[in-house]
């Protein structure tokens, strides 16, 4: 059975820095990884998706992640954050059943 | 010209009630799907139709009963309303039911039964 563990339920953060976002999964397959992003008293959004070939995948708003098979990690990264990053950020796990992570608050300090 | 709306935004009532909840995409997916979130974020499937056909049943109460008119529309109908039912509950589409389809969210209903 596959999981999605997200290590950090919380993650505050001084508006400029990077910050890293960690999801770890278990699978004994191959598998899709995404990120979702949900704003307050929004809908879950894709922010990102790992599908195949190149490991590292990047957003149009500057976050990247990085799918290391021998980890078995998709962590989220972003060189420098802005207040309006502030969002709870979901990992999830296909194959084929969609499975996702608790969740990681993202807060953003000014 | 919102991809997934669903509707009411909230919804207050009483155990016992019986309340349904709507749920329209226009953006031509074959898949829908309904997720419960508790009050600590957690996010857990409970039912996803393909063209109109129930393809996935997660352990749900049978008070929880999906309909699915047609392949834009995926309804929640909820009896015999509980305390623990409370959450938030999103409907969303894919467009297939390859497990490399991305979701697409519509904003939630805040069920609260007092």
């Amino acid at each position: 059975a596959q999981s999605v563990t997200q290590l950090d339920s919380q993650v505050p953060v001084f508006e400029e820095a990077p910050v890293e976002l960690r999801c770890n999964y278990s699978s004994s397959v191959s598998v899709y990884l995404f990120w979702y992003v949900q704003y307050p008293n929004q809908g879950l959004q894709l922010l990102l998706k790992y599908l195949s070939g190149s490991t590292l995948v990047e957003s149009i708003n500057g976050f990247e992640a990085e799918f290391n098979k021998s980890q078995t990690s998709f962590h989220l990264r972003k060189p420098s954050v802005h207040i309006s990053d502030t969002a709870e950020y979901f990992c999830a796990v296909s194959n084929p059943k969609l499975i996702f992570g608790a969740g990681t608050r993202l807060a953003v300090h000014p | 010209d919102t991809a997934v709306s669903q509707t009411p935004k909230y919804l207050v009532t009483q155990m016992g009630n019986d309340k349904s909840i709507k749920c329209e995409q226009n953006l031509g997916h074959d898949t829908m799907y309904w997720y419960k979130q508790d009050s600590k974020k957690f996010l857990k499937i409970m039912f996803s139709y393909n063209n109109k056909e129930l393809i996935i049943n997660e352990t749900v109460p049978n008070r929880f009963s999906p309909k699915s008119p047609d392949k834009a529309h995926l309804n929640l109908h909820i009896n015999s309303l509980e305390l623990g039912d409370s959450a938030v509950y999103f409907c969303a589409s894919s467009l297939g039911t390859g497990d490399n389809s991305p979701l697409h969210f519509g904003n939630g209903t805040r069920l609260t039964v007092t």
